[in-house]
């Protein structure tokens, strides 16, 4: 089993419409943990950090619930620019962090 | 704004060549990483870095090595390369900061093909 997991979909929504990726991670240790965004052919790079009261970023809430080890991400309001792979990712301690595959989303017009 | 490197986009080799994959930041991070990608597999951790000189082994190390002679450069070597090594290669460094989450930095990658 995979120490990251996540729905590889691929979610197609049309624009404007609410979309929910959720991530479970399984080493309860973890400290902290962040959504990346990587676009196609392209690096990843940091969309929002998750903190345990949840937290917001525009049309972007990411929520994290410790004892069910899950994290979540939605993006309200969706945008054709957010088409993009979303990679969940799980820091077990310094640097150690863990990523998970991955969540396709097309936002269509 | 925190500028990640690498040496090459795309590169093909053949079975058995040595290869070098190199990395270079331009922020004085202390820490540096790299990472292969893989389609439903996500990154993996191959080999990282906290300060000149020192490497440590990620989840993946097995056919590569690593060095780090100067903080802003870190070398991914590929000793024989093989087609299982056919991936994309990911560097990224990081700053530790006290009591927050750390965000790593990464390069544009470097598509690797070995034949």
């Amino acid at each position: 089993r995979k120490e990251v997991e996540q729905d590889p979909g691929p979610f197609n929504v049309p624009e404007g419409a609410t979309v929910a990726f959720n991530c479970t991670y399984s080493n309860s240790a973890s400290q902290s943990f962040f959504w990346y965004r990587q676009d196609c052919r392209k690096e990843p790079k940091l969309l929002m950090s998750v903190y345990s009261s949840g937290n917001e970023d525009g049309r972007f809430t990411a929520q994290l619930n410790r004892a069910s080890q899950y994290i979540s991400l939605l993006i309200r309001d969706s945008k054709l620019s957010d088409s993009a792979t979303y990679l969940c990712v799980v820091n077990r301690n310094n640097n150690d962090m863990r990523f998970g595959a991955g969540t396709r989303l097309t936002v269509k017009p | 704004d925190v500028k990640v490197t690498q040496s090459s986009r795309y590169l093909v080799k053949r079975t058995g060549e040595k290869v070098f994959l190199e990395c270079v930041q331009d922020m004085d991070h202390e820490n540096m990483f790299w990472y292969r990608q893989d389609p439903g597999l996500g990154l993996r951790l191959i080999y990282f870095s906290y300060d000149v000189k020192m490497k440590e082994k990620g989840d993946i190390p097995e056919g590569y090595s690593v060095s780090r002679e100067k903080k802003e450069r870190f070398s991914l070597i590929l000793e024989s390369a093989s087609t299982n090594q056919t991936s994309m290669y990911l560097c990224a460094s990081s700053f530790p900061l006290q009591g927050s989450p750390e965000t790593q930095y990464f390069g544009p990658g470097t598509r690797l093909l070995v034949l």
